[in-house]
C-alpha cells in the first residue's frame, strides 16, 4: 500500500460509545496532522504530530484525543461525543513538520447519534 | 473569523474554457499559498503552490496568481477538462512556527461539461 489510509471510512456512534479512529501512511514521513470537516466549513487543523511528539493542539476538546505510536500510525480516540461532532475527520502527513505540502487520506466519515 | 475565503461556493465550465476560481485572505503574515483538489470519497491533494516573493506559478494547464496588494489569489485552468471537475480548496499559511499549518477556504465546486 502507498500513501495515507484511514479506516474506517465511516463510523456511527452514539454519545456514549468509546471509538478510535486509525490513521497508517507508508511515505516515510515524519510530520502528521489531524483535520476536521464540518458541513459547510473549511478544513480545520486538530492537531499536529512531529516524530511522535505532539506540537499542536488546535484548542481541541478533550473527548478527542490523539495518539501517535510511531512516525507512521497516528490514532484519534473519540469519547463521550456530541452530535456536533459529526463531520469528515482527516489524517494527513508531511515530510517534514514545516513542509506545507500535505498528504492527506481518504477520510472517516463520523455520524454521532 | 474566516481567514481565507472561496466566496464562489461552484463554478460551471464548458470542455476546453478556462476556469479561473478565487481565494481572498485577510491575514497579512500569510507568506505560501496552496491550492488543493477533491474527488469525492478522496482526500484532498495538491496541486500547485505559490510563495508571497512570487506573482505568478504555472504548472502545465495550471497557474496560480498572487495579487499580495489585494490579498487574493486565483487558480487559472487552461483549458479545462470533464476530470477537471472536483472541489478546489485554496490554503495558507504563515512562516516561521506555522508548522505547515494550513488555513484553508470552504472550497469551490468546479463542474467541466463536456
Amino acid at each position: 500500500e502507498t500513501g495515507v489510509t484511514q479506516t474506517p471510512r465511516h463510523l456511527v456512534m452514539g454519545m456514549t460509545n468509546k471509538k478510535s479512529l486509525k490513521c497508517e501512511q507508508h511515505l516515510g514521513h515524519n510530520a502528521m496532522y489531524w483535520y476536521k470537516q464540518s458541513a459547510k466549513k473549511p478544513l480545520e487543523l486538530m492537531f499536529v504530530y512531529s516524530l511522535e511528539e505532539r506540537v499542536e493542539n488546535n484548542s481541541v476538546p478533550s473527548r478527542f484525543s490523539p495518539e501517535c505510536p510511531n512516525s507512521s500510525h497516528l490514532f484519534l480516540h473519540l469519547h463521550t461525543l456530541q452530535p456536533e461532532d459529526s463531520a469528515l475527520y482527516l489524517c494527513a502527513s508531511s515530510q517534514v513538520l514545516k513542509n506545507e505540502k500535505l498528504f492527506f487520506g481518504s477520510g472517516t466519515q463520523l455520524s454521532v447519534l | 473569523d474566516q481567514q481565507v475565503k472561496q466566496n464562489s461556493p461552484s463554478l460551471s465550465v464548458q470542455e476546453g474554457r478556462i476556469s479561473i476560481l478565487n481565494c481572498d485572505y485577510t491575514n497579512s503574515m500569510f507568506d505560501y499559498f496552496l491550492w488543493y483538489k477533491k474527488y469525492p470519497a478522496e482526500g484532498p491533494t495538491f496541486l500547485i503552490s505559490i510563495s508571497s516573493i512570487k506573482d505568478k506559478n504555472e504548472d502545465g494547464r495550471f497557474t496560480v496568481f498572487l495579487n499580495k496588494s489585494a490579498k487574493h489569489l486565483s487558480l487559472h485552468i487552461v483549458p479545462s477538462q470533464p476530470g477537471d471537475s472536483a472541489v478546489y480548496f485554496c490554503a495558507a499559511t504563515a512562516g516561521g512556527t506555522s508548522y505547515g499549518k494550513l488555513t484553508f477556504g470552504q472550497g469551490t465546486i468546479l463542474t467541466v461539461h463536456p
